[in-house]
């Protein structure tokens, strides 16, 4: 069974520093790896999608890697500001009784302090 | 455009009381879900439907069950409810596939008494 791993749990860093965020999944057959945000309270924002075949995607200020041999992937964020604090969640889509299914990280909470 | 909204935003339940979480999407989207979120845990996928009329289990399906009478609606339901149903619940809707990126609503809080 898939499982997706992202250390730290909880980051905390000054405003302008540029951070990376980890995720990592046991099986290496998956289709694409989605980064997502999720504000408190509030539902989840797809941030970046990474296609099994790509080696990184970039938004702005984010910047996602996918290493499917060593079953990684990295979600940069460059010159962070306040406005980025929020959880960040990672999810492998993978093939799974007979359908795609995502399976996701337990997140890391990101504090940027102004 | 409103993309996915939820309703109720939150609720309590005593338990084995029943009751159905709505969710609509104005995208046209084919692929519809249902996640649950709880502390500790990833979001877990609990049925999802593929098209108007069709539905099927996911990873957590019971003690619950799903409809897809509308393209634009999936109801959840929960028959009797049990502490352990106690969550966040999550809708979320894509396109034309499960491995395309998906639109999630604001979810609903719920408390089983």
């Amino acid at each position: 069974k898939q499982e997706v791993t992202q250390i730290p749990a909880a980051l905390s860093v000054p405003e302008g520093e540029n951070l990376v965020l980890n995720c990592s999944f046991t099986d290496s057959a998956i289709y694409n790896l989605q980064w997502f945000r999720q504000d408190p309270g509030k539902g989840l924002t797809s941030l970046l999608l990474i296609q099994s075949s790509q080696r990184e995607q970039t938004s702005g200020r984010l910047n996602a890697s996918l290493d499917k041999s060593s079953g990684r992937s990295t979600l940069y964020i460059a010159a962070s500001q306040p406005g980025d604090s929020a959880t960040y969640l990672c999810a492998a889509a993978y093939s799974g009784a007979g359908s795609y299914q995502l399976t996701f990280g337990k997140g890391t909470k990101l504090s940027v302090i102004p | 455009n409103a993309g996915v909204t939820q309703t109720p935003k939150f609720r309590v339940l005593k338990t084995g009381q029943s009751m159905t979480l709505l969710c609509a999407q104005d995208m046209n989207h084919e692929y519809m879900y249902w996640y649950r979120q709880d502390p500790g845990m990833g979001l877990r996928l609990i049925h999802y439907s593929v098209g108007e009329g069709t539905t099927a289990k996911g990873e957590v399906p019971d003690g619950y069950n799903v409809s897809r009478l509308k393209k634009q609606n999936f109801l959840l339901g929960l028959e009797s409810a049990a502490p352990s149903q106690t969550s966040v619940y999550f809708c979320a809707s894509s396109l034309v596939g499960q491995l395309e990126t998906q639109y999630f609503g604001p979810g609903t809080r719920l408390l089983v008494l």
